[in-house]
């Protein structure tokens, strides 16, 4: 169990487009969601909490409105990058943790496979 | 402020033990985890502590000491497959969300 998929895997855009990435949960539902951004050879980078039903809460020096987030159910969230630019090009993962008390672990996150986003 | 150390880089050979170090300063606590995380894929699961003392899953243990703000992953009979970084991670309640704050990660190399 505790199963979350995310799509794409790669993506490939051009500088100026969208691109929208989705974060599952395939077996639990998940209140909370995460989504992070790490650069080769450096830790995870936590921009945004995202909370299903809510806004997405931002880190500071994310920018809102160009990392637009959706949390439209308890098993998925989204997470668009618009008018993307090449130093956007990441790797974009996605957590979960589970909702309510039933879960021994509830504070546990549980990662997506991540996207590789790259931007021409 | 909010701060989680562990070394850069480590390096072992296949068959013996390594102990991959953290500390942290956090303003409040409720749990330390552990991540392994392969080049190129996301982080998976290792262990978690939120009492003092041990905490051992086959090969893998985790020892915590919250009076020292200090943990240490221990890795036995190393394989091959075990070179990965190794995430740190603490729960602080000051965070919302159950958000946890990341230490940068220990690349470890394992040698034949």
């Amino acid at each position: 169990g505790a199963v979350v998929s995310q799509h794409p895997s790669r993506v490939i855009c051009k500088s100026g487009t969208s691109v929208k990435i989705e974060c599952r949960s395939l077996d639990f539902q998940a209140t909370t969601m995460f989504w992070y951004r790490q650069f080769p050879k450096q830790s995870l980078m936590l921009m945004a909490t995202s909370n299903e039903g809510s806004k997405a809460t931002y880190e500071q020096g994310v920018e809102k409105d160009k990392f637009l987030i959706n949390h439209a159910s308890l098993t998925l969230s989204t997470l668009t990058v618009t008018s993307a630019h090449p130093e956007d090009s990441s790797f974009y993962i996605c957590s979960a943790r589970f909702s309510g008390r039933w879960r021994e672990r509830s504070y546990e996150q549980y990662f997506g496979p991540g996207t590789r986003l790259t931007v021409t | 402020g909010q701060n989680i150390d562990q070394p850069t880089e480590m390096t072992a050979t296949e068959g013996a033990i390594v102990q991959i170090n953290c500390t942290y300063q956090t303003s409040g606590f409720n749990g330390l985890f552990w991540y392994q995380q392969h080049a190129g894929e996301a982080p998976t699961f290792l262990s978690y502590n939120v009492l003092d003392g041990l905490e051992e899953k086959g090969r893998f243990s985790s020892f915590l000491s919250r009076s020292k703000g200090y943990s240490y992953l221990l890795l036995k009979e190393l394989q091959m497959k075990d070179s990965a970084s190794y995430l740190c991670a603490v729960r602080d309640p000051a965070h919302s969300n159950y958000q946890l704050i990341w230490g940068a990660g220990t690349k470890l190399i394992i040698k034949p």
